[in-house]
């Protein structure tokens, strides 16, 4: 399959401080994901991104889908203790059929108060 | 509340058993997925479902099979096959409609223990 390159693997912060994380494809992907999981539960999603070029915001999160349709980040705004998890990257491949997702190996956030 | 619900949440297997892992939705979703997720790594995709009565081999389904007998149900069987079945195993759902097809929602997991 696809193969999504996802960085950091980890990150180690203050709360307050800002966060980035990117993911990067060699294919074109027409959807971009950000989803976010906690210990033991199924993935949440955060942000769902369709057109190349689109910034999107969700609260203290923001994300964008690369004009090359093969990358997309993803910022936390002054983190919080909450924050904490692991955040998974996807792309989407729909084309006239349905598609499917390919994931990332995930960035794990540890957030210190 | 629409949603996806994974039971149950834990189990547990002896080796040589078969043993189903049961998913339901009530989003109306026409498409569902199965997922395995081992410790450091992505989510694989074992199978998907993109209507009642069809369903395609994701990148790992060796030693595993499903059904989808209803809209709102996609059952996973793991059998004794599978050489390495403790893992987490994810459910998802997603639309049919465009771009937002793409967009999968999860259920909350089940945690698979082969003793």
């Amino acid at each position: 399959g696809q193969q999504l390159n996802q960085s950091p693997q980890s990150m180690f912060i203050q709360e307050g401080e800002d966060v980035s994380m990117n993911c990067t494809s060699s294919s074109i992907f027409n959807t971009w994901l950000w989803y976010k999981q906690d210990p033991g539960e199924g993935p949440v999603l955060l942000i769902a991104l369709y057109k190349a070029g689109e910034l999107t915001s969700n609260g203290r999160l923001t994300a964008q889908f690369g004009i090359t349709r093969k990358d997309s980040f993803l910022n936390i705004s002054a983190s919080i203790p909450s924050d904490v998890g692991i955040y998974f990257c996807a792309g989407g491949d729909r084309g006239s059929t349905l598609g499917r997702l390919y994931f990332g190996r995930g960035t794990q956030l540890t957030v210190w108060p | 509340d629409g949603g996806i619900t994974q039971s149950p949440k834990y189990l547990f297997r002896k080796e040589g058993q078969n043993v189903t892992l049961s998913c339901e939705q009530n989003l109306n979703h026409d498409a569902m997925y199965w997922y395995r997720q081992d410790p450091g790594q992505g989510l694989r995709l074992i199978y998907y479902s993109q209507i009642v009565n069809d369903f395609q081999k994701g990148d790992i389904a060796e030693g595993y099979s499903v059904s989808r007998e209803k809209k709102e149900s996609f059952p996973l069987t793991v059998t004794s096959a599978q050489k390495n079945p403790t893992a987490f195993y994810l459910c998802a759902s997603s639309t049919d409609l465009g771009l937002a097809g793409d967009t999968q929602y999860f259920g909350p997991g089940t945690r698979l223990t082969v003793l």
